[in-house]
């Protein structure tokens, strides 16, 4: 089984709209941590937001907000206001327990702001 | 400098010859992770350092891959006998203690002839 899915291999949003990246994970370890990484067009790699299993809320970080349904084993990434500089590619990751420290990550959403 | 250096950012060899790529963490890091990305794909992880330690190599795709890492620090990544299906862009990441927010390098584009 997949460890870490993201269903949506790209979407569409309008400049200044809300929008949701969804990502949904497997683990059997009651200790783990969600990640989500921004990729652009030139490549490099940016931590965005950082969600762990025993926190009681949801992670925040200026525009980006995790969704975070530990029943259901989903970490959405939700993007307010978009910009079009929000374009490219987002990845999410998942580390596993914790002296076991190996970060799987998802094929990733192409996102396109749409101006 | 501040962030994760990689070097080459660009490497275009031979089927068959060895190449080596280096990853320069941020300092202070004791995290270090290699990953490979394909054209249009995911991150395949690699290999993770603890300090000088790789407590899991089950990333490496073949014997032809090594990695080291010395003085909790520098890390190069070795491939012997280099094949086209090696093609891809090496990123290497680290972070303060393993498991938490990674910073990446640029990666090294490598291509095989």
């Amino acid at each position: 089984a997949q460890k870490i899915t993201q269903t949506q291999p790209g979407m569409f949003v309008q400049e200044k709209e809300a929008v949701t990246l969804d990502c949904t994970y497997d683990t059997s370890d009651p200790s783990y941590g969600l990640f989500w990484y921004k990729q652009p067009s030139s490549g490099e790699m940016i931590f965005l937001i950082y969600q762990g299993s025993y926190d009681q809320q949801n992670a925040t970080e200026g525009r980006y907000s995790l969704n975070f349904q530990k029943a259901r084993k989903s970490a959405n990434l939700v993007i307010s206001a978009s910009q079009l500089g929000d374009s490219a590619m987002y990845f999410c990751a998942m580390r596993e327990g914790r002296s076991y420290q190996k970060v799987t990550f998802g094929t990733g959403t192409k996102l396109q702001v749409i101006p | 400098g501040a962030g994760v250096s990689q070097s080459p950012s660009n490497k275009v060899t031979e089927k068959g010859k060895d190449v080596e790529l280096r990853c320069d963490p941020i300092s202070g890091h004791t995290a270090l992770y290699w990953y490979r990305q394909s054209l249009g794909q995911g991150l395949e992880f690699l290999i993770y350092f603890q300090g000088n330690s790789a407590p899991d190599k089950s990333g490496l795709p073949s014997d032809r891959f090594s990695a080291e890492r010395t003085g909790g620090s520098v890390s190069t990544l070795t491939i012997q006998r280099t094949q086209q299906e090696d093609s891809a862009v090496y990123l290497c990441a680290s972070s303060l203690q393993g498991g938490q927010p990674q910073h990446f390098g640029d990666g090294t584009r490598l291509s095989i002839l």
